[in-house]
């Protein structure tokens, strides 16, 4: 099945730090990626989707110049969180949704493992 | 106004029973997909049932079942013989078609399962 690949699971850095975070569809091109944020005990917060080759969307609220969304190829995403601040910790998850390679018929969105972000 | 609405936070259940984890949901879209994932405190999000906006019968993979009721807008996650692995975090989402053409899901706060033995 389709696999969705996010590095690194975790990050502790210092404030000022910024931090990328990559998201890769393993055996399958992803036309779209999203970026969801979620605090301690919250739900999945969209915060931007792009598709490959243009520029991401951002949902109302997110900084762009905060939060860098890369969508470069079809197999690759990143999110730079540029100059990170303690308040910018917390749990950031990657999904993507596209096509199979060899089919046409489009995928439901799959999910990266995540990753924990700590700003000291 | 909410999309997606899961009023129960946390649930509680006995080792082998069956549990029904409630959704609700609002759009004005004539096609969309209804969505169960469950999310351990591991953090991954994993995907367990959907359910299209045009789909005649009930989902159903494995334990999990999906009771889709369209005309009250609710698509209850029934898990049938429940396991202790089963303890996590579980989210309903909905997938339309937003204004700016992609289509994006959107979900639920979730409900906490515990499972005892």
């Amino acid at each position: 099945g389709a696999v969705v690949s996010q590095h690194p699971s975790w990050v502790i850095c210092k404030s000022g730090t910024s931090v990328k975070i990559e998201c890769r569809s393993l055996d399958f091109q992803a036309t779209t990626m999203f970026w969801y944020r979620q605090f301690p005990k919250q739900s999945l917060m969209l915060m931007a989707t792009s598709n490959e080759g243009s520029k991401a969307t951002y949902e109302q609220g997110v900084e762009k110049d905060k939060f860098l969304i890369n969508h470069a190829s079809l197999t690759l995403s990143t999110l730079t969180v540029t100059s990170a601040h303690p308040e910018d910790s917390s749990f950031y998850i990657c999904s993507a949704s596209g096509f199979l390679v060899g089919q046409t018929s489009n995928q439901p969105q799959h999910f990266g493992d995540g990753t924990r972000l700590s700003i000291l | 106004a909410q999309k997606i609405t899961q009023t129960q936070p946390g649930m509680f259940v006995q080792e082998k029973e069956a549990v029904t984890l409630d959704c609700t949901y609002d759009t004005s879209d004539q096609s969309y997909g209804l969505f169960w994932y469950k999310q351990p405190s591991s953090g991954e999000m994993i995907f367990l049932i959907y359910q299209g906006s045009y789909d005649e019968q009930n989902a159903t993979e494995g334990r999990y079942s999906l009771n889709f009721q369209k005309a009250r807008k609710s698509a209850n996650l029934v898990i049938s013989a429940s396991q202790l692995g089963d303890s996590a975090m579980y989210f309903c989402a909905m997938r339309e078609r937003a204004d700016s053409g992609y289509s994006t899901l959107t979900f639920g706060k979730g409900t906490m399962l515990l499972v005892s033995p």
